[in-house]
């Protein structure tokens, strides 16, 4: 089974401060995606990775920056959190296009 | 219009019920076809993949593809209180990825 693992369930997180959030998988997906999931909003693509070192701005990038150095592990990092970020953040990977994604447990993000 | 349509709910059933989850598309590049559960707090869980019309069974789930209709739906057999969840539909096809919004179902005992 693949197993993709966010560090933190939840974080309680001050405006301004810097965020990193951390995802690996198992599995040597070539594809890897961060989404944040609001309510009446759905999911809602943040960036996505295709390899290693390569990134992809999604629908909603501003504010946002990630980093794959190694094929395993996809950071997602809040420059300079906003109150307005507080939400669900999904890790996501995929064996190639058009394979299905499968889901880290998220990491619910207050930011007060 | 949105490129994927999924009825948000909530849906209230009694438990044994046939349930039918729906999602429409517009754009024909769509090829390949997911439907996910999400608990509460958890992330989506993968329940069903295809890429052809018609139907895919998979115990108590069945998953039917209408290409021609540009409609999809997910069919749950003998409801249980377990599969009280959100379901999303995934659609993917010529570099797109886009996800319905979900339906939020609940399972009444």
């Amino acid at each position: 089974d693949v197993k993709v693992t966010q560090s933190s369930r939840y974080l309680v997180k001050r405006t301004g401060e810097k965020v990193f959030l951390e995802c690996v998988q198992d599995m040597d997906h070539e594809n890897m995606f961060w989404y944040r999931q609001d309510p009446g909003l759905g999911l809602r693509l943040i960036y996505f990775s295709y390899d290693v070192k390569m990134k992809e701005k999604g629908d909603i990038p501003e504010g946002y920056s990630v980093s794959r150095e190694k094929k395993e592990r996809f950071s997602l990092i809040l420059e300079s959190a906003s109150t307005n970020q507080t939400s669900m953040y999904l890790c996501a990977s995929s064996v190639m296009s058009n394979s299905p994604l499968h889901f880290g447990n998220g990491t619910r993000l207050t930011v007060t | 219009q949105k490129e994927v349509e999924q009825d948000p709910g909530p849906l209230s059933v009694p438990e044994g019920a046939i349930v039918s989850l729906n999602c429409t598309y517009s754009n024909s590049a769509f090829q390949y076809f997911m439907w996910y559960r999400q608990y509460s707090r958890k992330g989506p869980e993968l329940l069903m993949y295809t890429y052809s019309s018609g139907n895919k069974e998979d115990g108590r789930f069945t998953a039917q593809v209408d290409k021609s209709s540009k409609y999809i739906s997910l069919f749950i057999r003998d409801s249980q209180p377990s599969d009280s969840a959100t379901y999303l539909c995934l659609l993917q096809g010529a570099q797109k990825l886009v996800f319905g919004q979900g339906t939020r179902l609940t399972i009444n005992p």
